[in-house]
Protein backbone atom coordinates (compact mmCIF):
# COMPACT_ATOMS: atom_id res chain seq x y z
CA UNK A 1 0.00 0.00 0.00
CA UNK A 2 0.92 3.64 -0.54
CA UNK A 3 0.15 7.24 1.60
CA UNK A 4 0.54 10.41 1.48
CA UNK A 5 0.42 12.66 4.80
CA UNK A 6 0.40 16.25 4.50
CA UNK A 7 0.63 17.80 8.31
CA UNK A 8 -0.37 20.51 7.62
CA UNK A 9 -4.02 21.97 6.14
CA UNK A 10 -2.54 25.81 6.00
CA UNK A 11 0.68 27.71 6.28
CA UNK A 12 1.23 30.92 6.88
CA UNK A 13 3.87 33.10 5.25
CA UNK A 14 5.10 36.65 4.22
CA UNK A 15 5.32 37.68 0.41
CA UNK A 16 9.07 37.61 -0.13
CA UNK A 17 10.22 35.22 2.40
CA UNK A 18 10.94 31.55 1.86
CA UNK A 19 8.21 28.64 2.26
CA UNK A 20 8.18 25.15 3.45
CA UNK A 21 5.38 22.65 2.45
CA UNK A 22 5.66 19.45 4.40
CA UNK A 23 5.21 16.01 2.42
CA UNK A 24 6.22 12.28 3.93
CA UNK A 25 5.31 9.29 1.91
CA UNK A 26 4.87 5.32 2.47
CA UNK A 27 5.77 2.70 -0.18
CA UNK A 28 6.54 -0.44 -0.47
CA UNK A 29 9.41 0.04 -2.90
CA UNK A 30 11.33 3.04 -4.49
CA UNK A 31 8.92 6.21 -4.89
CA UNK A 32 7.94 8.22 -7.84
CA UNK A 33 6.78 11.57 -6.24
CA UNK A 34 5.00 14.89 -7.42
CA UNK A 35 3.79 18.31 -6.42
CA UNK A 36 0.60 19.67 -7.37
CA UNK A 37 -1.20 23.05 -7.26
CA UNK A 38 -4.48 24.14 -7.78
CA UNK A 39 -5.87 27.65 -7.74
CA UNK A 40 -9.62 28.38 -7.23
CA UNK A 41 -12.09 26.70 -9.19
CA UNK A 42 -9.42 24.89 -11.59
CA UNK A 43 -7.93 21.38 -11.92
CA UNK A 44 -4.56 20.23 -10.73
CA UNK A 45 -1.68 21.42 -12.34
CA UNK A 46 1.65 19.69 -11.98
CA UNK A 47 4.43 21.35 -10.66
CA UNK A 48 7.29 19.01 -10.12
CA UNK A 49 8.30 15.07 -9.73
CA UNK A 50 11.10 12.68 -8.41
CA UNK A 51 12.35 10.19 -10.40
CA UNK A 52 15.65 8.91 -9.41
CA UNK A 53 18.65 11.01 -9.46
CA UNK A 54 19.65 14.27 -7.43
CA UNK A 55 17.75 15.16 -4.10
CA UNK A 56 16.43 18.59 -5.15
CA UNK A 57 14.46 18.76 -8.15
CA UNK A 58 13.42 22.02 -9.56
CA UNK A 59 9.58 22.48 -10.76
CA UNK A 60 7.56 25.42 -12.83
CA UNK A 61 6.97 29.00 -11.07
CA UNK A 62 10.53 28.68 -8.68
CA UNK A 63 9.92 25.78 -6.53
CA UNK A 64 11.79 23.28 -5.70
CA UNK A 65 11.81 19.79 -3.70
CA UNK A 66 13.99 18.03 -1.73
CA UNK A 67 13.49 14.43 -1.44
CA UNK A 68 15.16 12.72 1.77
CA UNK A 69 15.05 8.83 1.58
CA UNK A 70 16.04 8.60 5.16
CA UNK A 71 13.23 10.33 6.23
CA UNK A 72 10.83 9.33 3.93
CA UNK A 73 9.58 13.25 3.23
CA UNK A 74 9.22 15.33 -0.23
CA UNK A 75 8.98 19.07 0.91
CA UNK A 76 8.18 21.98 -1.41
CA UNK A 77 10.21 24.74 -1.12
CA UNK A 78 10.38 28.28 -2.64
CA UNK A 79 13.44 31.00 -1.53
CA UNK A 80 10.92 34.14 -2.08
CA UNK A 81 6.86 33.49 -1.88
CA UNK A 82 4.66 35.69 -4.04
CA UNK A 83 1.05 36.25 -3.01
CA UNK A 84 0.20 34.50 -6.38
CA UNK A 85 1.20 31.65 -5.30
CA UNK A 86 -1.39 31.48 -2.35
CA UNK A 87 -3.14 28.13 -3.75
CA UNK A 88 -3.94 24.92 -2.63
CA UNK A 89 -0.73 22.10 -2.78
CA UNK A 90 -1.30 18.04 -2.71
CA UNK A 91 2.03 15.91 -2.72
CA UNK A 92 1.07 12.58 -4.61
CA UNK A 93 3.31 9.45 -5.04
CA UNK A 94 3.04 5.92 -6.28
CA UNK A 95 5.30 2.95 -6.30
CA UNK A 96 7.72 2.82 -9.51
CA UNK A 97 7.02 -1.11 -10.00
CA UNK A 98 4.40 -1.56 -12.26
CA UNK A 99 2.32 0.52 -14.56
CA UNK A 100 0.31 3.12 -15.01
CA UNK A 101 -2.54 1.28 -13.77
CA UNK A 102 -1.20 2.45 -10.16
CA UNK A 103 -2.70 5.18 -9.47
CA UNK A 104 -1.27 8.02 -7.70
CA UNK A 105 -2.32 8.65 -4.13
CA UNK A 106 -2.70 11.85 -2.82
CA UNK A 107 -2.48 13.89 0.36
CA UNK A 108 -5.25 15.52 1.64
CA UNK A 109 -3.58 19.03 0.50
CA UNK A 110 -1.92 22.23 2.36
CA UNK A 111 -3.80 25.56 1.34
CA UNK A 112 -0.93 28.08 1.65
CA UNK A 113 -1.54 32.08 2.23
CA UNK A 114 1.26 34.38 1.22
CA UNK A 115 0.45 37.81 3.21
CA UNK A 116 1.44 40.94 1.26
CA UNK B 1 -5.37 22.15 -18.99
CA UNK B 2 -3.53 19.80 -21.26
CA UNK B 3 -6.20 18.79 -23.91
CA UNK B 4 -8.68 17.34 -21.26
CA UNK B 5 -11.87 18.90 -21.26
CA UNK B 6 -15.18 17.61 -18.87
CA UNK B 7 -19.05 17.91 -18.87
CA UNK B 8 -21.07 19.43 -17.96
CA UNK B 9 -18.68 21.90 -15.88
CA UNK B 10 -21.35 22.23 -13.36
CA UNK B 11 -24.78 19.76 -12.54
CA UNK B 12 -27.34 19.70 -9.82
CA UNK B 13 -29.84 16.38 -9.30
CA UNK B 14 -32.00 15.21 -7.41
CA UNK B 15 -31.61 12.37 -5.27
CA UNK B 16 -32.19 9.06 -7.18
CA UNK B 17 -31.33 10.06 -10.65
CA UNK B 18 -28.75 9.04 -12.80
CA UNK B 19 -26.07 11.24 -14.11
CA UNK B 20 -23.08 10.28 -16.25
CA UNK B 21 -20.20 12.90 -16.40
CA UNK B 22 -18.38 13.07 -19.53
CA UNK B 23 -13.94 13.11 -19.68
CA UNK B 24 -12.78 14.07 -23.77
CA UNK B 25 -9.16 14.17 -24.19
CA UNK B 26 -7.07 15.24 -27.23
CA UNK B 27 -3.56 13.49 -25.91
CA UNK B 28 -3.80 9.97 -27.02
CA UNK B 29 -2.75 9.11 -23.55
CA UNK B 30 -3.86 5.46 -22.55
CA UNK B 31 -4.54 6.20 -18.92
CA UNK B 32 -7.19 7.71 -17.76
CA UNK B 33 -9.04 8.21 -14.32
CA UNK B 34 -11.55 9.36 -12.42
CA UNK B 35 -11.02 10.96 -9.14
CA UNK B 36 -13.54 13.18 -6.57
CA UNK B 37 -11.84 15.84 -4.23
CA UNK B 38 -13.93 16.45 -1.12
CA UNK B 39 -12.37 18.66 2.12
CA UNK B 40 -10.00 16.79 4.12
CA UNK B 41 -9.79 13.97 2.12
CA UNK B 42 -7.67 15.43 -1.12
CA UNK B 43 -8.24 13.51 -4.34
CA UNK B 44 -9.58 9.76 -4.42
CA UNK B 45 -9.70 7.72 -6.91
CA UNK B 46 -12.88 6.25 -7.88
CA UNK B 47 -11.98 3.94 -11.35
CA UNK B 48 -9.54 4.20 -13.83
CA UNK B 49 -8.93 2.77 -17.25
CA UNK B 50 -6.02 0.89 -19.03
CA UNK B 51 -7.15 1.00 -22.58
CA UNK B 52 -10.32 0.88 -24.74
CA UNK B 53 -12.75 -1.01 -22.71
CA UNK B 54 -10.62 -1.98 -19.87
CA UNK B 55 -11.33 -0.42 -16.65
CA UNK B 56 -10.86 -1.62 -13.09
CA UNK B 57 -11.88 0.23 -9.69
CA UNK B 58 -10.62 2.26 -7.44
CA UNK B 59 -10.90 2.65 -3.78
CA UNK B 60 -14.36 4.58 -3.45
CA UNK B 61 -15.79 2.73 -6.30
CA UNK B 62 -19.27 1.99 -5.10
CA UNK B 63 -22.32 3.68 -6.90
CA UNK B 64 -20.10 4.12 -9.71
CA UNK B 65 -19.60 2.66 -13.35
CA UNK B 66 -17.37 3.65 -15.82
CA UNK B 67 -17.31 2.99 -19.76
CA UNK B 68 -14.78 3.54 -22.36
CA UNK B 69 -15.47 2.84 -25.59
CA UNK B 70 -13.00 5.30 -27.35
CA UNK B 71 -9.59 6.42 -26.88
CA UNK B 72 -10.30 10.05 -26.08
CA UNK B 73 -13.59 9.71 -23.87
CA UNK B 74 -14.26 8.11 -20.50
CA UNK B 75 -17.52 8.38 -18.84
CA UNK B 76 -18.68 8.17 -15.43
CA UNK B 77 -22.42 7.65 -14.42
CA UNK B 78 -23.89 7.63 -11.06
CA UNK B 79 -26.64 4.91 -11.48
CA UNK B 80 -29.15 6.56 -8.64
CA UNK B 81 -26.97 9.68 -7.26
CA UNK B 82 -27.15 10.31 -3.76
CA UNK B 83 -26.02 13.31 -1.64
CA UNK B 84 -23.30 11.88 -0.31
CA UNK B 85 -21.45 11.99 -4.12
CA UNK B 86 -22.26 15.58 -4.15
CA UNK B 87 -18.74 16.67 -5.02
CA UNK B 88 -15.65 17.74 -7.94
CA UNK B 89 -15.15 15.37 -9.51
CA UNK B 90 -11.81 15.36 -12.30
CA UNK B 91 -10.48 13.69 -15.17
CA UNK B 92 -6.49 12.50 -15.24
CA UNK B 93 -5.12 10.69 -18.14
CA UNK B 94 -1.17 9.63 -18.31
CA UNK B 95 0.87 7.96 -21.11
CA UNK B 96 2.05 4.39 -21.07
CA UNK B 97 5.79 5.39 -23.33
CA UNK B 98 8.56 2.85 -21.70
CA UNK B 99 10.13 4.63 -18.79
CA UNK B 100 7.22 6.84 -18.30
CA UNK B 101 6.54 8.12 -14.34
CA UNK B 102 3.42 8.03 -15.36
CA UNK B 103 2.51 12.06 -13.87
CA UNK B 104 -0.92 12.85 -14.25
CA UNK B 105 -2.57 15.73 -16.08
CA UNK B 106 -5.73 16.91 -14.46
CA UNK B 107 -9.33 18.30 -16.31
CA UNK B 108 -10.81 21.42 -15.13
CA UNK B 109 -13.50 19.73 -13.50
CA UNK B 110 -17.03 18.74 -12.66
CA UNK B 111 -18.75 20.44 -9.73
CA UNK B 112 -21.77 17.89 -8.93
CA UNK B 113 -24.70 18.72 -6.29
CA UNK B 114 -26.81 15.75 -5.36
CA UNK B 115 -30.19 17.54 -3.64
Amino acid sequence: AQSVAQPEDQVNVAEGNPLTVKCTYSVSGNPYLFWYVQYPNRGLQFLLKYITGDNLVKGSYGFEAEFNKSQTSFHLKKPSALVSDSALYFCAVRDIRGSGRRALTFGSGTRLQVQP
Amino acid sequence: DAGITQSPRHKVTETGTPVTLRCHQTENHRYMYWYRQDPGHGLRLIHYSYGVKDTDKGEVSDGYSVSRSKTEDFLLTLESATSSQTSVYFCAISESRANSSYEQYFGPGTRLTVT
